[in-house]
């Protein structure tokens, strides 16, 4: 595609429900980053997938987000239980494979997430 | 751990002047790479301007350009002839050697007409 799409643009969900938030990389990127970002914040990493394998998921909060990648194309995040904390853009990345900084990471334009 | 610190939370400046924003990290790699992303209200990050550590001259682009002092472990963002459309918040980010990016806190740059 032309750019990074996520879906969906806004998602308002109740407190303890099940969400999906979806990311359609730039097409080849093989690398997909999945961030979030409170109010007044900077963007705070979650997980990094290289290909189709998470190769650094060391920013999951805690086990009711987990995200998958499972063609190495489309990821989706997936919290479980949500809480008012989890209320936060989610800002998903891609970037092409090779020189890390040769490239930069293209962001999607995010899914805001209110948690009510 | 790096870290990346952005000290002001806000900043003006008059149209056509210049503005330079702050940055500093703190790293113990000898290799890496910084950059400054923009995120206008649509939400979308754009690069702005990347600089290579292990490069001396400093990255210009355009109206954009940086002063990386590595020692001091600064990066800045200069702001020349500032326009309207350049209002937005801006983001310092370090890429480290795990291909991850650590972002600062953010500075809001508002252009004055």
């Amino acid at each position: 595609g032309a750019g990074v799409s996520q879906t969906p643009s806004n998602k308002v969900t109740e407190k303890g429900k099940y969400v999906e938030l979806r990311c359609d990389p730039i097409s080849g990127h093989t690398a997909l980053y999945w961030y979030r970002q409170s109010l007044g914040q900077g963007p705070e990493f979650l997980i990094y997938f290289q290909g189709t394998g998470a190769a650094d998921d060391s920013g999951l909060p805690n086990d009711r987000f987990f995200a998958v990648r499972p063609e190495g194309s489309v990821s989706t995040l997936k919290i479980q239980r949500t809480e008012r904390g989890d209320s936060a853009v989610y800002l998903c990345a891609s970037r092409e494979s090779g020189r890390p900084g040769g490239t930069e990471a293209f962001f999607g334009q995010g899914t805001r997430l209110t948690v009510v | 751990a790096q870290t990346v610190t952005q000290s002001q939370p806000e900043m003006s400046v008059q149209e056509a002047e210049t503005v330079t924003l702050s940055c500093t990290y703190d790293t113990s790699e000898s290799d890496y790479y910084l950059f400054w992303y923009k995120q206008p209200p649509s939400r979308q990050m754009i690069l702005v301007i990347r600089q290579e550590a292990y490069k001396q001259q400093n990255a210009t682009e355009n109206r954009f350009s940086v002063n990386f002092q590595k020692a001091a472990k600064s990066f800045s963002l200069k702001i020349s002839d500032s326009q309207l459309g350049d209002a937005a918040m801006y983001f310092c980010a370090y890429l480290t050697g795990t291909y991850k990016y650590i972002f600062g806190t953010g500075t809001r740059l508002k252009v004055l007409a």
